[in-house]
C-alpha cells in the first residue's frame, strides 16, 4: 500500500543551523509529494510541493527534491530561524485525490 | 477572508451519543476532506468529496459518515462514537486542478474526546 515515513523528532537546532528532515515514501505509480507545516494550535499549511520526478519544490527558504530512484523527498533549509519552529508533515497524493501523511516531525529552533 | 471553519472546536461526549462536526468553506472549492490526527500516526484521511453528492472513503472511514448536500458544507457524523475516536479532526478543502488536488486549505481543528 501507500505510505510515508518521516524521521522521528523532535529535532532541536540553534538559529542559523542547517535543517534536513528526511521523508521516504512507498507508492505505486507516480504520486505528487508535499510538505505541510503546522504551527501550534493551527491547521496545516502547504509549504511546498513537487509533482514529478526530479522536480524541486521551494518556498520561504525551504526546498525539497522529488527523487524517484530513492523514493525520497527530504526537506532542507540552509539557515533556520526561531519562527520556523513547528511540526512538519510530508505527504503524498495518490490517484488524483487520496492523501497519505507521515507522522510529522517537530522542529524546535533555539535562539 | 478565505477560510475553512469547523464547529465545535472542542467537544467532550460519551460513548454512543451521536454527534456532528460541521465544516464550511467560502472559497467555492470542489474538493473537501476529513482527517484525524493522532500522535505518532500523523494525519489519516477519513472521507473525501469531489463535489456535491460525490463522496468516497479514505483510509480510515469505519465509524464515520459524511454528506455533501451543498458545495460549501461537509459535515462529519459519528453515529455512535467510541473512545477510539478520541482525536483531533481537521477538515480541508481544495480546488480541483486538471492534474489533481494540490494545495489543501485546512480548518483550525476539532478536538474530540469520547468518554
Amino acid at each position: 500500500g501507500n505510505s510515508v515515513t518521516q524521521m522521528e523528532g523532535p529535532v532541536t537546532l540553534s538559529e542559523e543551523a542547517f535543517l534536513t528532515i528526511n521523508c521516504t515514501y512507498t507508492a505505486t505509480g507516480y504520486p505528487s509529494l508535499f510538505w505541510y507545516v503546522q504551527y501550534p494550535g493551527e491547521g496545516l499549511q502547504l509549504l511546498l510541493k513537487a509533482t514529478k520526478a526530479d522536480d524541486k519544490g521551494s518556498n520561504k527558504g525551504f526546498e525539497a527534491t522529488y527523487r524517484k530512484e530513492t523514493t525520497s523527498f527530504h526537506l532542507e533549509k540552509g539557515s533556520v530561524q526561531v519562527s520556523d519552529s513547528a511540526v512538519y508533515f510530508c505527504a503524498l497524493r495518490y490517484n488524483f485525490n487520496k492523501f497519505y501523511f507521515g507522522s510529522g516531525t517537530k522542529l524546535n529552533v533555539k535562539p | 477572508e478565505a477560510q475553512v471553519t469547523q464547529n465545535p472546536r472542542y467537544l467532550i461526549t460519551v460513548t454512543g451519543k451521536k454527534l456532528t462536526v460541521t465544516c464550511s468553506q467560502n472559497m467555492n472549492h470542489e474538493y473537501m476532506s476529513w482527517y484525524r490526527q493522532d500522535p505518532g500516526l500523523g494525519l489519516r484521511q477519513i472521507y473525501y468529496s469531489m463535489n456535491v453528492e460525490v463522496t468516497d472513503k479514505g483510509d480510515v472511514p469505519e465509524g464515520y459518515k459524511v454528506s455533501r448536500k451543498e458545495k460549501r458544507n461537509f459535515p462529519l457524523i459519528l453515529e455512535s462514537p467510541s473512545p477510539n475516536q478520541t482525536s483531533l479532526y481537521f477538515c480541508a478543502s481544495s480546488q480541483l486542478g486538471t492534474s489533481g488536488i494540490n494545495e489543501q486549505f485546512f480548518g483550525p481543528g476539532t478536538r474530540l474526546t469520547v468518554l
